[in-house]
Parts: structure tokens; C-alpha cells; sequence
């Protein structure tokens, strides 16, 4: 596609549930991140990928979170037993390759209730 | 202390005035972001600088590597600028550190 994909838009979320964020890059794109906004704040770096590797996880909150990229395309996000302090908009960005600009997705807003 | 601040954290103008936003890191870094964040819309990439000075349409942007500074101007601003303005730099392999947006009114 065009740009890069994150889906769902909007997620609710109960308390304790597991969630899935899907980001599909632009293709081509070697190097994927995840990054978590939460309200009226800057995105805070969670994860890095180039191609299926991950080389970053150190903004990882805790070990309820979990990112993969399996074959250096698709990236999922993974949640498990979401919390209330999960709740942020999660974004994906991708870049062709180092020092080259990033293209963002729309995001991914996840509530917990 | 953050590693990217900038200021204002808010600022409103009318429209047709000049805009500027600072941003000041204080981190070695390889290249600085600017971006535009629209409510409940993603990130979009205004500029990615290294030096210098980079203009497209009505927005400027400058750096200075020695100062660890820089501005984004907008001018003849109108209200379809209004948004929240992130700076980010990169630091390290290619993760951006970003600053906390300043958020931008322009009343007609």
C-alpha cells in the first residue's frame, strides 16, 4: 500500500483481556517501530525491528508486551492482560532505511475499561 | 529532564501571524524530525534535518548542531495549521526521542 496500515483504529478493551495491534509497513521498508502516546504526551519508543529481527525491545513497559515480525513485513503487538495504564495510542512507523524519513500509521487507540 | 523539550507547550495566534516553535535536545543525535499531529489523526513528517535549513510552501525549518537547537516557522499561518507540532530526534540506532508537541491554535 501506500502508507503504513495499523489496525484496528479503536480498540476497547476489558481489564485482563489480551489484544492484538497489527501495523503492515510500506513495502519494501526494512526498519519498523512501535511507539506508545499516551494522552497530551509525546510517542515513547517501545520497539525496533529491522526486517524480522528485533534489535530494540527496551522500551518494552513489561513482559505483558510482546512484538513480532515474523517474516520482516507485517509487525503485530501484542498485550496481554491489559491494564488500565495501557490505555495510549499505539503507532507504527517505518523506514526504508537508516537516515531516511519515517512514515507513520494512523495509530491504534486502545481503551481499558 | 527530558531529552527533547520545547516551547511553548501551547501557543494561539490569528491567523496571518508568524509562527515559531523551539525545540533543544540534549543528546548527540544524527538527524532531527519535525512533525504534524492532527486530533485523532497519525504523525506526518513535516522535515528531516541534518543542518541547516530545509523550506517547503509556508513552514521553515532550521538547526543549529552546535547549539543543539531548533525552529520550525510557519508563515502567513491559517487555521488549518492548527495541530500539535512534535520535534524528534534521532539518538542511538534510529529510535526516535520525541519532545512533548506543542500545541498550536490559529483563530480566524
Amino acid at each position: 500500500g501506500a502508507g503504513v496500515s495499523q489496525s484496528p483504529r479503536y480498540k476497547v478493551a476489558k481489564r485482563g483481556q489480551d489484544v492484538a495491534l497489527r501495523c503492515d509497513p510500506i513495502s519494501g521498508h526494512v526498519s519498523l517501530f512501535w511507539y506508545q502516546q499516551a494522552l497530551g504526551q509525546g510517542p515513547e519508543f517501545l520497539t525496533y525491528f529491522q526486517n524480522e529481527a528485533q534489535l530494540d525491545k527496551s522500551g518494552l513497559p513489561s513482559d505483558r508486551f510482546f512484538a513480532e515480525r515474523p517474516e520482516g513485513s507485517v509487525s503485530t503487538l501484542k498485550i496481554q492482560r491489559t491494564q488500565q495504564e495501557d490505555s495510549a495510542v499505539y503507532l507504527c512507523a517505518s523506514s526504508r532505511q537508516a537516515d531516511y524519513g519515517y512514515t507513520f500509521g494512523s495509530g491504534t487507540r486502545l481503551t481499558v475499561v | 529532564k527530558n531529552e527533547v523539550e520545547q516551547s511553548p507547550q501551547n501557543l494561539t495566534a490569528q491567523e496571518g501571524e508568524f509562527i515559531t516553535i523551539n525545540c533543544s535536545y540534549s543528546v548527540g543525535i544524527s538527524a532531527l524530525h519535525w512533525l504534524q499531529q492532527h486530533p485523532g489523526g497519525g504523525i506526518v513528517s513535516l522535515f528531516m534535518l541534518s543542518s541547516g535549513k530545509k523550506k517547503h510552501g509556508r513552514l521553515i525549518a532550521t538547526i543549529n548542531i552546535q547549539e543543539k537547537h531548533s525552529s520550525l516557522h510557519i508563515t502567513a499561518s491559517h487555521p488549518r495549521d492548527s495541530a500539535v507540532y512534535i520535534c524528534a530526534v534521532v539518538s542511538g540506532a534510529q529510535k526516535l526521542v520525541f519532545g512533548q508537541g506543542t500545541r498550536l491554535t490559529i483563530n480566524p
